[in-house]
């Protein structure tokens, strides 16, 4: 079965920490996303990358970066959590081309304090 | 740019009602289009999709058709269970593009 995963299903911190959302795939998929979740805004894409240490700016870019060292891992970093960052973040992967091939973790609900 | 408008609000609807959940999209070319549900608790996964005009999705009794001349993919299921209360979300791509547009989703509660 197909997975991906996300290190953490709930996340607490406080403003001004440095979080790390890590999420990994084993499905061997060259292409990662970040998406946050928001009620009333639905899905809105953060990052993505298409390589391994490749990325490039989705629509809501500021506030965060993303790592990508190897093809398996990609991880969303906060380099300095604020409030308004507080939400449902999505990992998803997919094939070159084939969007169709989405696969979305389960989420991580983070609240900065 | 490209853009998914869904309906506004949750739908709210009894066992074995029939849903229809509206879905219209601006983009320039022929894009894929997709239907995405998400489950409490869960991530999304991808329901059905439809590639070129009049093309028809189908998965788990839900349908919808890929209609251009209204830009429209809307989501139909005849008889709903108390198990399809989910969030479900419109989305297209262009094809060369990864990327997915997202609608902004609809939640849908089936009362028994």
């Amino acid at each position: 079965d197909v997975k991906v995963t996300q290190s953490s299903r709930y996340l607490v911190k406080r403003t001004g920490e440095k979080v790390f959302l890590e999420c990994v795939q084993d499905m061997d998929h060259e292409n990662m996303f970040w998406y946050r979740q928001d009620p009333g805004l639905g899905l809105r894409l953060i990052y993505f990358s298409y390589d391994v240490k490749m990325k490039e700016k989705g629509d809501i870019p500021e506030g965060y970066s993303v790592s990508r060292e190897k093809k398996e891992r990609f991880s969303l970093i906060l380099e300095s959590a604020s409030t308004n960052q507080t939400s449902m973040y999505l990992c998803a992967s997919s094939l070159p081309d084939r969007p169709d091939t989405q696969y979305f973790g389960p989420g991580t609900r983070l609240t900065v304090l | 740019g490209d853009s998914v408008t869904q309906m506004e609000g949750p739908v709210t609807l009894s066992e074995e009602a029939f849903l229809t959940i509206n879905c219209t999209y601006t983009a320039t070319g022929y894009p894929s289009l997709f239907w995405y549900v998400q489950y409490p608790g869960e991530g999304l996964q991808l329901l059905l999709k439809a590639t070129k005009a009049d093309d028809k999705g189908s998965n788990k009794g839900f349908e919808a058709t890929y209609r251009k001349e209204t830009t429209s993919f809307h989501l139909e299921k005849g008889s709903v269970q108390v198990s399809d209360s989910a969030v479900y979300f419109c989305a297209l791509s262009q094809g060369g593009n990864n990327r997915l547009a997202f609608g902004k989703g609809n939640q849908v509660v089936v009362i028994p």
